[in-house]
């Protein structure tokens, strides 16, 4: 059983579209975040939720917009897609706990045309 | 500023060599988790190890051994007898206290050639 989930893997679309990357997490975890993976592979958080709550919402445009609807689900939703915002989207959960690990998705790679 | 920084870009290693990648922190809390991941071409997140701020105990798995030291702020991975499976990007990785978030380094890119 994949414990974190992300869909699609590929995401390729046009400028000034709208979609969305589902990411569900099956380990029981209370934490979930959104990480951006750029060119250079820097990876950097843009939220982070625990018990459904934001706790971190970076300096990120309000084109992107978090949305879990349990503890079990981060969804991302974007809008009005720019080419900048091409780049590797990656879900991730863990315990508050922090002596645990992040468990992280697959990836999205979106591409932006 | 940097709360991980990884000040190695790029390695180039041949096969069988031994290779150290260094990670160094910076936190004010006494209470903190590091980790190591891996990136292979794949594209995948693998995490390795993780240590927390009280456990300097250093730690040999295999061909991989990490060095822990707080006096430094160092947290340096080292692979023995390297394969060239190991080409990857390696992670370094702090969270806080806090825990609200997992700060990472700019990634080491290892390549190792047969």
């Amino acid at each position: 059983d994949t414990a974190v989930s992300q869909t699609p893997k590929y995401l390729v679309t046009q400028m000034g579209n709208d979609k969305s990357i589902k990411c569900e997490q099956n380990l029981g975890h209370d934490t979930m975040y959104w990480y951006k993976q750029d060119s250079k592979k820097f990876l950097k958080i843009m939220f982070s939720y625990n018990n459904k709550e934001l706790i971190i919402n970076e300096t990120v445009p309000n084109r992107f917009s978090p949305k879990s609807p349990d503890k079990a689900h981060l969804n991302l939703h974007i809008n009005s897609l720019e080419l900048g915002d091409s780049a590797v989207y990656f879900c991730a959960s863990s315990i508050r706990d922090r002596d645990t690990e992040a468990f992280f998705g697959q990836g999205t790679r979106l591409t932006v045309v | 500023a940097q709360k991980v920084t990884q000040a190695q870009t790029e390695i180039s290693v041949v096969e069988k060599e031994d290779v150290t990648l260094d990670c160094v922190y910076e936190t004010r809390d006494t209470t903190y988790y590091l980790f190591w991941y891996k990136q292979p071409p794949s594209g995948e997140l693998v995490f390795l190890i993780r240590r927390n701020s009280f456990d300097e105990q250093n730690e040999i798995s295999g061909r991989y051994s990490w060095n822990f030291q707080k006096s430094t702020s160092s947290f340096n991975f080292t692979i023995t007898a390297s394969q060239v499976v190991d080409s990857a990007v390696y992670f370094c990785a702090l969270s806080e206290n806090t825990g609200n978030q997992f700060y990472f380094g700019t990634g080491t890119s290892l390549t190792v050639i047969p």
